[in-house]
């Protein structure tokens, strides 16, 4: 009973540099999306796809990029990190129709950029 | 485009003593509401939700929320907190455009961090 997975669950990155947060879900979840949560801000909407292929931008998509190339992941990745993207990053999923009935939450990864 | 405002970042409040946590929201169409909770450390968990009828839900951990549509609020209350509900509780919204084609999308209020005292 998995749910959402994330890894890694804690990175710390130099500004410049790459990374890529996978999400995995093993619920047969059609929706995905990835949030980042900063104090005081709530949870907002960077990316999120609606099936297999696809991906559409949130409310804060700058610096950005997904990929789902395959239903049960999603991919979120920082092409040159910036200290503004220092933030928990939450993936979740939920199923079509039902997509507005809750989702599923991973457990986080926190990122640092220094 | 909604939009969720929590009135209140803190809540302090002793063991056994009620609480509210308030949330109003804005959104020119017809809205599901929810309210998360969050443990130290930990992800969200859906507490309740609501989406149609009875405007007065139950959730988990003897929760519950009122939908007031004319006040465009969702007031969360609890009649007597344990310790164990201290966490960071998040409303949340998603509309619903006459195709039906929100995707789920949420928007989150700021957060409401509830501190339970002995």
């Amino acid at each position: 009973n998995a749910g959402v997975t994330q890894t890694p669950k804690f990175r710390v990155l130099k500004t410049g540099q790459s990374m890529t947060l996978l999400c995995a879900q093993d619920m047969n979840h059609e929706y995905m999306y990835w949030y980042r949560q900063d104090p005081g801000m709530g949870l907002r909407l960077i990316h999120y796809s609606v099936g297999e292929g696809t991906t559409a931008k949130g409310e804060v998509p700058d610096g950005y990029n997904v990929s789902r190339l395959k239903k049960q992941n999603f991919l979120l990745g920082l092409e040159s990190a910036a200290p503004s993207q220092t933030s928990v990053y939450f993936c979740a999923s939920s199923l079509p129709g039902q997509g507005s009935y809750g989702y599923t939450f991973g457990s986080g990864t926190r990122l640092t950029v220094v | 485009a909604q939009s969720v405002t929590q009135l209140d970042s803190q809540v302090p409040v002793f063991e056994e003593a009620p609480v509210e946590l308030r949330c109003n929201y804005s959104s020119s169409v017809s809205v599901y509401l929810f309210w998360y909770v969050q443990y130290p450390n930990q992800g969200l968990q859906l507490l309740l939700k609501y989406l149609s009828g009875s405007t007065l839900v139950k959730g988990i951990n003897g929760f519950e929320a009122e939908f007031n549509k004319s006040q465009t609020s969702f007031h969360l209350r609890k009649p007597s907190v344990h310790i164990s509900d201290t966490a960071e509780y998040f409303c949340a919204v998603t509309d619903l455009n006459a195709g039906g084609t929100s995707y789920g999308k949420l928007t989150f209020g700021q957060g409401t961090i509830l501190t339970v005292h002995p």
